[in-house]
C-alpha cells in the first residue's frame, strides 16, 4: 500500500560498524524487490535486487534477505563508511504488473558518523 | 554519460503556466517510466511508457498531466496549468526491453517549484 510519513526512520550508525535496514511489504504478489540508495538531490540508485524464489543475496559489502512468510526485506550494509550516509528505499513489483509498476516504501535515513 | 539524462534540473513556474519536464533514456533502453516525490517521502508511480505507446498511466492524475514518449526524441512529461500542489521531485527511470525483471535506472530528477 501508500506508505506516507512526515518525518523519515532514521538510523544512526558509527563508520565501521554493520548496518541493517528494514522494510516490511504489503503485497504477497510482490516477487521481485529492489533495493535503492538516494542521496541528497539525486536519483535513486540500484544498491542490489533479490527475486521471491530467493531468501538471500549478496553484493560487494551488501547483503539482502528476504522472509516471504512475514512480507519482511532487510538490507545489511557491512563495514558502513560516511559515504554510505543516504535514505534507502525498498520497492517492489510482481509479475501481474509486468515487473514495470514499482511500489516504494517510506524510506529511512542511514547517517554513518566518523 | 550513458545514465538517464532529465532536463532540467530545476524548473520555476507561475501557477496556471505549463510545465514540460524531459527524459532521455540510458542508451537501448526502449522503457520509461516516470515518478513524483515529495518531500520525505518514497516515489509514487505516474506512468509508463514505451514508444509511442502509454503502457500504464494508471498513477497519472486524470487532469492536467500527459506523457508523450514519440518515436525520436526524449520522453516528454508535461503539467498543464501548474498548481502550488505540483511543487515536487519528478524522476524517470528507464529499462531494457524484456519481460523478465530488470531493475529501472533513475535520472537525477527535476525539482519543479510553483510559486
Amino acid at each position: 500500500g501508500e506508505n506516507v510519513g512526515l518525518h523519515l526512520p532514521t538510523l544512526s550508525v558509527q563508520e565501521g560498524d554493520n548496518s541493517i535496514i528494514n522494510c516490511a511489504y504489503s503485497n504477497s504478489a510482490s516477487d521481485y524487490f529492489i533495493w535503492y540508495k538516494q542521496e541528497s538531490g539525486k536519483g535513486p540508485q540500484f544498491i542490489i535486487d533479490i527475486r521471491s524464489n530467493m531468501d538471500k543475496r549478496q553484493g560487494q559489502r551488501v547483503t539482502v534477505l528476504l522472509n516471504k512468510t512475514v512480507k519482511h526485506l532487510s538490507l545489511q550494509i557491512a563495514a558502513t563508511q560516511p559515504g554510505d550516509s543516504a535514505v534507502y528505499f525498498c520497492a517492489e513489483t510482481s509479475r501481474y504488473t509486468g515487473f514495470q509498476k514499482l511500489v516504494f516504501g517510506t524510506g529511512t535515513r542511514l547517517l554513518v558518523s566518523p | 554519460n550513458a545514465g538517464v539524462m532529465q532536463n532540467p534540473r530545476h524548473l520555476v513556474r507561475r501557477r496556471g503556466q505549463e510545465a514540460r519536464l524531459r527524459c532521455s533514456p540510458m542508451k537501448g533502453h526502449s522503457h520509461v517510466y516516470w515518478y513524483r516525490q515529495l518531500p520525505e517521502e518514497g516515489l509514487k508511480f505516474m506512468v509508463y511508457l514505451q514508444k509511442e505507446n502509454i503502457i500504464d498511466e494508471s498513477g497519472m492524475p486524470k487532469e492536467r498531466f500527459s506523457a508523450e514518449f514519440p518515436k525520436e526524441g526524449p520522453s516528454i512529461l508535461r503539467i498543464q496549468q501548474v498548481v502550488r500542489g505540483d511543487s515536487a521531485a519528478y524522476f524517470c527511470a528507464s529499462s531494457p526491453p524484456t519481460d523478465s525483471n530488470q531493475p529501472q535506472h533513475f535520472g537525477d530528477g527535476t525539482r519543479l517549484s510553483i510559486l
